[in-house]
């Protein structure tokens, strides 16, 4: 059950776009199209962003967009806006247990 | 709008117990895995175990397996995760989490092991 591997820190100016990469192994992101990604503000309950790769809960914006390719997600968020700067998780299923990434803060600059 | 209150937590001795609990409201309860993962101070987000709708089939992480016991009361909407032989390391805050996607979560409880 080791985590899936996040880069600890992105940054990106207003109005720019950051990709966060989220590595696994053929066990877990490579095995299943059950990848998630979550935003977590200080002290916040964390907040679904993306579920299945690339599936958007309501009333996320359609700045934010994943995919994969072979055992990594990614996360792309387009037109960076200040209200983005915060922590962002991936996780993935991996058949009996979910295992989550290290986290990754994103800094607007 | 889906609703999840843990309660439960608070400070307890090193291998001692604790049984935090999970009010849930607003969605059909009995129709959805639940979860509960964890998050040290400082730290990142960690799975620690999922059960399924009906309550038939439960998951774990290997930190958690032996020691801790999620369990369900659908007539009660309640989840439950019995801690037992706590460590330091399992200081936390804890959280609830509806769906096998983690779509909604808790504000969690925090769990404090320290003598």
């Amino acid at each position: 059950q080791s985590a899936l591997t996040q880069p600890r820190s992105v940054s990106g100016s207003p109005g720019q776009s950051v990709t966060i990469s989220c590595t696994g192994t053929s066990s877990d992101v490579g095995a299943y199209n059950y990848v998630s990604w979550i935003q977590q503000h200080p002290g916040k309950a964390p907040k679904l962003m993306i579920y299945d790769v690339s599936k958007r809960p309501s009333g996320v914006p359609d700045r934010f967009s994943g995919s994969k390719s072979g055992n990594t997600a990614s996360l792309t968020i387009s037109g960076l806006q200040a209200e983005d700067e915060t922590d962002y998780y991936c996780y993935s299923y991996a058949g009996n247990y979910v295992v989550f990434g290290g986290g990754t803060k994103l800094t607007v600059l | 709008e889906v609703q999840l209150v843990e309660s439960g937590g608070g400070l307890v001795q090193p291998g001692g117990s604790l049984r935090l609990s999970c009010s849930a409201s607003r969605f059909t309860f009995s129709g959805h895995w639940m979860h509960w993962v964890r998050q040290a101070p400082g730290k990142g987000l960690v799975w620690v175990a999922g059960i399924s709708s009906d309550g038939s089939d439960t998951k774990y992480a290997d930190s958690a397996k032996g020691r801790f016991t999620i369990s369900r009361d659908n007539a009660k909407n309640t989840l439950c995760l019995q801690m037992n032989t706590l460590r330091v390391e399992d200081t936390a805050v804890y959280f609830c989490v509806l769906g096998s996607v983690l779509a909604t979560w808790g504000q969690g409880a925090l769990v404090t092991v320290s003598s």
